[in-house]
This record gives structure tokens, sequence and C-alpha cells, in this order.
């Protein structure tokens, strides 16, 4: 158990829609890491928080945003879902802000958009 | 074209042999790199982080090696197992920013 929480485990919706994926960092982490995988991809940067926030951004999609609340705690926000949306969405979380330390990935959030 | 390139893109090795994955990187200035397994719907897992400094270090069965002057690394995987069935992926941060880039991955199997 890596320590970072990620809910829903398993998200089924329709084109159009939009759903939110939340993560828990593991206590004491302040920075909060977004990535996408898709079929068989390897893993994409989608955006960093670090203390509420955000120091990175990767191939982030406008229809996609973000954000790390006060308790540290982030979401990430996917709207006018298209069937390519589909994929899975991991968390990951570290100390400090920068990619020196240790990095913990969540069990992810799998999305079908049907 | 992505800055980190791992080979080969997947294997097949029978129980208990050896065997060497590869990740080449043009990433500069460097900070670190580390291994990462993912089994297959699940995180990645943390397996080795090298520094500049470091040439070769080892987690269990596995055994990272780094030559930072031909930026080159890999993982050594001995007496392999049904359990290191997986995807390994090779990320290098850059010294600056700290930005990581992600490798593609391997995608291992180990067959009875």
């Amino acid at each position: 158990d890596s320590g970072v929480t990620q809910t829903p485990k398993h998200l089924i919706t329709a084109t159009g829609q939009r759903v939110t994926l939340r993560c828990s960092p593991r206590s004491g982490d302040l920075s909060v890491y977004w990535y996408q995988q898709s079929l068989d991809q390897g893993l994409q940067f989608l955006i960093q928080y670090y203390n509420g926030e955000e120091r990175a951004k990767g191939n982030i999609l406008e229809r996609f945003s973000a954000q790390q609340f006060p308790d540290l705690h982030s979401e990430l926000n996917l709207s006018s879902l298209e069937l390519g949306d589909s994929a899975l969405y991991f968390c990951a979380s570290s100390v400090g802000r920068g990619g020196t330390g240790e990095l913990f990935f969540g069990e992810g959030s799998r999305l079908t958009v049907l | 074209k992505n800055q980190v390139e791992q080979s080969p893109q997947s294997l097949i090795i029978l129980e208990g042999k050896n065997c060497t994955l590869q990740c080449n990187y043009t990433v500069s200035p460097f900070s670190n790199l580390r291994w990462y397994k993912q089994d297959t719907g699940r995180g990645p897992v943390s397996l080795t982080i090298m520094t500049f400094s470091e040439n070769t270090k080892s987690n269990g069965r596995y055994t990272a090696t780094l030559d930072a002057d031909t930026k080159q690394s890999s993982l050594h995987i001995t007496a392999s197992q049904l359990s290191d069935s997986a995807s390994y992926i090779c990320v290098v941060s850059l010294y600056n920013n700290n930005d990581m880039r992600f490798g593609a991955g391997t995608r291992l199997t180990v067959k009875p």
C-alpha cells in the first residue's frame, strides 16, 4: 500500500459528460501529480500541484482541470468527455516540489467513456 | 520525440532465467533516474532511484546500473519469477526544474 488513495476505482460514463477523480496523497506529502495512461501506452504527465498551487503542467487538455485543496487532497475534473479519454488516471505524491524525491502512486481510477 | 527510450518494447522469458532491460535518455541536465514496476492495471511501484554519482543499485533480485556519460541505464532481473511479469518503466528527472520524463516501458512476461 503506497498510502495514496484514489477514488473512484472504476467509472463508466457517456460522451459529453463530466467526471471528477479524487486523490488523497500520503500523509506529509505536499506534491500531487496526475497522469493519464491509455491502453498499452506509457504514463503521460498531466499536471502537478505543490502545497495548493499549480507547479507544472504537461499535456493536459483544456477540457481537463485540477486543483489541490488546503487539506492537500486533489481533484481532476474531466469535462465534455470523448471516447479517447478512456484511460487509467493515476495520482502520485511526493514530499517535495520536485522530481528528486520518492514518488508514490495510487492504484488509479479507470475511466470508461461509452 | 520521447527523451527516454526503453528497449525492448516487450520480452518473454522462462521462469528462473535472467534478463536485462535497457533505458537510454537524452534528458539534460540530469538529476536522477528511477525504475518502476507496474503490474497490469495497478499503480507503478518504485524499484530503484539513482543519482548522478551512483552507478549501481540493487533491490533484491533487481539491479540497476547507470552510465551518466553515455546516458544509459539497465535493469537486470536475476532468477526471474512469475510475479516479475509486469511493465518496467524508466523515469529520468531533470536537474534544473525537477521535471520527470517517462519511458514507454518494457512489458516483461515470465512463463513457467
